[in-house]
């Protein structure tokens, strides 16, 4: 039933030590969306996929990184992460109609605390 | 740049009393949103405003939407403990993206 999955649900990492978190999606949705959401924050995007077009927001940290092999997975990658990683990191999804202006449906997030 | 505020951020309430929350927003958008987030739990879509003069309903919570105004309202009827939750409004920017920009959140506790 689950329509967007986010794996691991939490995760614990080393200060510098790579991290990979994934999503999915059942939706067949072109569009992919990262968000940064920090305690007690508002989320904050950090890059989305409209299809294989990846879009970068201008004060994304090149610390992370996004993977998309195919329509249902998409990765985020951080490469060093710091202590003001740690986070919940949210994926969404829009689409397919008119991805754009779809509403976004979220997956339940990975929260990441690095150590 | 597109802003988005919210108030109140914190909200204590009784059980059922009626209490309205206000997003602001400073740059024209086409498209409003309201989420719900419970405690470590993701976003959950409430509603979607797509016009000027739109008000949706599901159960005790009403959006409306003034897009001359800028500002959206979710409007609480006769709290319920259930509705505590923190609720997030969002405002589409940059053109076609579909970039959404939050609001702060407003973190709203229902007392019995």
């Amino acid at each position: 039933d689950a329509m967007v999955i986010q794996n691991p649900r939490y995760q614990v990492t080393q200060f510098g030590k790579p991290v990979t978190l994934s999503c999915s999606q059942t939706l067949n949705h072109n569009v992919m969306y990262w968000y940064q959401q920090k305690s007690s924050q508002a989320p904050k995007l950090l890059f989305h996929y409209y299809d294989k077009d990846f879009n970068n927001e201008a004060d994304t940290p090149d610390n992370f990184q996004s993977r998309r092999p195919n329509t249902s997975f998409c990765f985020l990658d951080i490469r060093s992460p710091g202590l003001g990683d740690t986070a919940m990191y949210l994926c969404a999804t829009s689409g397919p109609g008119q991805a754009y202006t779809d509403t976004q449906y979220f997956g339940p997030g990975t929260r990441l605390t690095v150590l | 740049e597109l802003k988005v505020e919210q108030n109140p951020l914190f909200l204590s309430m009784q059980e059922g009393k009626n209490y309205t929350i206000y997003c602001n927003y400073s740059t024209t958008s086409d498209r409003l949103y309201w989420y719900r987030q419970d405690p470590g739990k993701s976003l959950e879509s409430l509603f979607v405003l797509l016009s000027n003069g739109a008000v949706k309903q599901e159960g005790r919570l009403m959006a409306s939407l003034d897009t001359k105004a800028r500002l959206s309202t979710l409007h609480i009827t006769a709290a319920v403990h259930d509705l505590s939750a923190t609720y997030f409004c969002a405002v589409v920017y940059g053109g076609s993206q579909g970039n959404l920009i939050f609001g702060k959140g407003t973190k709203l506790s229902v007392k019995p």
